[in-house]
C-alpha cells in the first residue's frame, strides 16, 4: 500500500543547531514530493517540492530537501535552526496511480530550545 | 494574489447539529480539496471537487458532503455532528486536478463539537 512515514513524532533542537527531518515513502514509482510547515492553529504552508531534475531542492526559510531514490526518502534539512522554526512539519507525496492524490505523513513536531 | 480563505475560522456546535464550512480558492484555481486534521489521525482526505463535480472521495461517512460552485468556491457540510467530528478542517486549492500540482492550503476552520 502507498504510504508516507515520518518516523520522528517529536524533535527538539537548540537554536543554531542543524536539523534533519526524515520522510520515507512507499510507492512503486517516483512520486511528487512536498514538505509543508504548520504553525499552531494555522494551515499548511509549502516549504518546497520536488517533481523531477536536481535531487537537492531549495525551499523557503532556508530549508532544503534531498530526494534519494535508492532509499525512498525525501529528508528535510536546515543548517541552523531559528526559534521561529518551531512548528509541525508534514511530508506529502503526490501519486499518479489512477487519479492523482496526495498522501500526508503524520507530521514531526519541532521544538527549538533557546 | 489572495490566498485560500476559509470561513468561519472557529465554530462551536453541539452533537446532532449540522454545520457548513466555506472555502474560496486562490483566483484561477479550479480544484478544491478538503481535509480533516485531528491529533490522533493526522491529515485525512475528505474529498476533491473540480468543475462542480466531486472527483475523489476519502473514507468518511455520508454525513460529510460537499459541493462546488461555478466560481470554484466550495462548501462542505457535516450533518448530525458527533463529538469525534471536532477537528481542524483544511481546504486546499490547486490549478487543476488529475496532474502533479501543488496544493495551497487555507488557515482552516476549527470545529468544536460539544
Amino acid at each position: 500500500a502507498q504510504s508516507v512515514t515520518q518516523p520522528d513524532i517529536h524533535i527538539t533542537v537548540s537554536e543554531g543547531a542543524s536539523l534533519e527531518l526524515r520522510c520515507n515513502y512507499s510507492y512503486g514509482a517516483t512520486p511528487y514530493l512536498f514538505w509543508y510547515v504548520q504553525s499552531p492553529g494555522q494551515g499548511l504552508q509549502l516549504l518546497l517540492k520536488y517533481f523531477s531534475g536536481d535531487t537537492l531542492v531549495q525551499g523557503i526559510k532556508g530549508f532544503e530537501a534531498e530526494f534519494k531514490r535508492s532509499q525512498s526518502s525525501f529528508n528535510l534539512r536546515k543548517p541552523s535552526v531559528h526559534w521561529s522554526d518551531a512548528a509541525e512539519y508534514f511530508c506529502a507525496v503526490g501519486l499518479t496511480s489512477g487519479t492523482y492524490k496526495y498522501i500526508f505523513g503524520t507530521g514531526t513536531r519541532l521544538k527549538v530550545l533557546a | 494574489k489572495a490566498g485560500v480563505t476559509q470561513t468561519p475560522r472557529y465554530l462551536i456546535k453541539t452533537r446532532g447539529q449540522q454545520v457548513t464550512l466555506s472555502c474560496s480558492p486562490i483566483s484561477g484555481h479550479r480544484s478544491v480539496s478538503w481535509y480533516q486534521q485531528t491529533p490522533g489521525q493526522g491529515l485525512q482526505f475528505l474529498f476533491e471537487y473540480f468543475s462542480e463535480t466531486q472527483r475523489n472521495k476519502g473514507n468518511f461517512p455520508g454525513r460529510f458532503s460537499g459541493r462546488q460552485f461555478s466560481n470554484s468556491r466550495s462548501e462542505m457540510n457535516v450533518s448530525t455532528l458527533e463529538l469525534g467530528d471536532s477537528a481542524l478542517y483544511l481546504c486546499a486549492s490547486s490549478l487543476v486536478p488529475g496532474m502533479p500540482d501543488t496544493q495551497y492550503f487555507g488557515p482552516g476552520t476549527r470545529l468544536t463539537v460539544l
